[in-house]
């Protein structure tokens, strides 16, 4: 069974850092591209990074670019989000999900992490 | 950048067919992925490569994709159904690949 779960997430002062992981099992880790996806509280979802199975390829949304760094240890089967300057409006619960598409064009989030809900607030 | 239009809420009545609108620019030519999330939950997958369904998901949940607009359809709604749906797609048109998001449908069962 795939199982994803966050850690990491918290209460942290505007100007913060915070580093969020997901560990995972059930599947090779190492084989899939992994994405976070974030959602504030009463809103939709929003992507916020996708890393390549290699970490050769990485992306990030316009929002968090330059100051969040998207991770992973495939010896540990773990994903991560190194999140700095902090801002109110990263109020988020943070997911990490696979990537299901294995063709490369038509990338999508087969599995979903239960969440981590990062605060930032004075 | 490439934008998801949905309609903000659908309403229907149990046994009755459900459909959830997701509007883009030629979204026919892209790959439409939907999400159901129900609340303090995390999303599920649905729907993918426009239509094709997850083991474990209901043959009544199905999807189309043509034109500018893809389309979510519920078969015989149960109260179980009742949730927030989300189309997404890759958008590949700059250097910087985006996945983009809906707004999302909250579906009501009467």
């Amino acid at each position: 069974e795939v199982q994803l779960v966050e850690s990491g997430g918290g209460l942290v002062q505007p100007g913060g850092s915070l580093r969020l992981s997901c560990a995972a099992s059930g599947f090779t880790f190492s084989s899939y591209s992994m994405n976070w996806v974030r959602q504030a509280p009463g809103k939709g979802l929003e992507w916020v990074s996708y890393i390549s199975s290699s970490s050769s390829t990485i992306y990030y949304a316009d929002s968090v670019k330059g100051r969040f760094t998207i991770s992973r240890d495939n010896a540990k089967n773990s994903l991560y989000l190194q999140m700095n300057s902090l801002r109110d409006e990263d109020t988020a619960v943070y997911y990490c999900a696979r990537d299901g598409d294995s063709s490369g064009y038509y990338p999508h989030f087969d599995y979903w992490g239960q969440g981590t809900l990062v605060t930032v607030s004075s | 950048s490439y934008v998801l239009t949905q309609p903000p809420s659908v309403s229907v009545a149990p046994g009755k067919t459900a459909r959830i609108t997701c509007g883009g620019n030629n979204i026919g030519s892209k790959s439409v992925h939907w999400y159901q999330q129900k609340p303090g939950q995390a999303p599920v997958l649905v729907i993918y490569y426009d239509s094709d369904r997850p083991s474990g998901i209901p043959e009544r949940f199905s999807g189309s994709n043509s034109g500018n607009t893809a389309t979510l359809t519920i078969s015989r709604v149960e109260a179980g159904d009742e949730a927030d749906y989300y189309c997404q797609v890759w958008d590949s048109s700059s250097d910087h690949p985006k996945w983009v998001f809906g707004g999302g449908t909250k579906l009501t069962v009467l």
